[in-house]
C-alpha cells in the first residue's frame, strides 16, 4: 500500500532556507508526486510536480524560490529566502494503485 | 484560466445525502488525460481523497468510502457531481473539486475555493 509520510512540523527563520521532505513507501520510489502549499484559512495551492529524478515543473506564479529535488524514495521541497507568507501547511500527493494519497501534511512556522 | 467552483448545501442532516456540483472552466474533460478529483479535508485536520473521473469516464473511489460514493460527470456543461449517501458528523468537512491530469503520474494541478459542509441535526 502506497503511503506518504512528511514530518509534522518545521521551522526556520525569515530569510533563511527549508528543506520539506515527502518519503514514499517501500516499492514506490519512482512515483512522481506533487506539492500543494496551503496558508492558514485558505483552500490548497499547487507548487509543483516533483519526478524521481528530480526534475520539475511549477505551477502558475509559483515563485523562484520553491524548488523541488529527490533522492531514492524522499522528494524535497526547498524553500529559499523565507517570507512571512511562507508560513502554511505543505502536502504532498501522488496515485497509488487505482487511488489518490496525500501525506499528512508539514506545518512550517517562520520564525 | 483554469477555475473550478463548488457548489451545494452547507448543512446537511445524518443520514441525507450530500450532492456536491463542480462547475469547471478552462479545460474540457474530454480531453485525453484530463481528470476531475473530490478531495476533503475535515477542519484542523489533513487532506483526504475522495473520488476521480476521467476523460474516458473510469472512476476511482476512496477505498474507505466507496459504498458511499458516485462521481458523474456532464462533459458539455463542463460539471463533475460527487454524491455521499448516509451523512454523519464526521463528515462535516470543506469539499474541494480539483483538476487533476494524467501524464507520468496523476497530478492535481488547480483547486477550487472549496465549499464547507456542515453535518447536523
Amino acid at each position: 500500500q502506497l503511503v506518504l509520510t512528511q514530518s509534522p512540523s518545521a521551522s526556520a527563520s525569515l530569510g533563511a532556507s527549508v528543506k520539506l521532505t515527502c518519503t514514499l513507501s517501500s516499492g514506490h520510489s519512482s512515483y512522481a508526486i506533487a506539492w500543494h502549499q496551503q496558508q492558514p484559512e485558505k483552500g490548497p495551492r499547487y507548487l509543483m510536480k516533483l519526478n524521481s529524478d528530480g526534475s520539475h515543473s511549477k505551477g502558475d506564479g509559483i515563485p523562484d524560490r520553491f524548488s523541488g529535488s529527490s533522492s531514492g524514495a524522499e522528494r524535497y521541497l526547498t524553500i529559499s529566502s523565507l517570507q512571512s507568507e511562507d508560513e502554511a501547511d505543505y502536502y504532498c500527493q501522488t496515485w497509488g494503485t487505482g487511488i489518490g494519497v496525500f501525506g499528512g501534511g508539514t506545518k512550517l512556522t517562520v520564525l | 484560466q483554469v477555475t473550478l467552483r463548488e457548489s451545494g448545501p452547507a448543512l446537511v442532516k445524518p443520514t441525507q445525502t450530500l450532492t456536491l456540483t463542480c462547475t469547471f472552466s478552462g479545460f474540457s474533460l474530454s480531453t485525453s488525460g484530463m481528470c476531475v478529483s473530490w478531495i476533503r479535508q475535515p477542519p484542523g485536520k489533513a487532506l483526504e481523497w475522495l473520488a476521480l473521473i476521467d476523460w474516458d469516464d473510469d472512476k476511482y473511489y476512496s477505498t474507505s468510502l466507496k459504498t458511499r460514493l458516485t462521481i458523474s460527470k456532464d462533459t458539455s456543461k463542463n460539471q463533475v457531481v460527487l454524491t455521499m449517501t448516509n451523512m454523519d458528523p464526521v463528515d462535516t468537512a470543506t469539499y474541494y473539486c480539483a483538476r487533476t491530469y494524467r501524464a507520468g503520474g496523476v497530478i492535481v494541478d488547480y483547486w477550487g475555493q472549496g465549499t464547507l459542509v456542515t453535518v447536523s441535526s
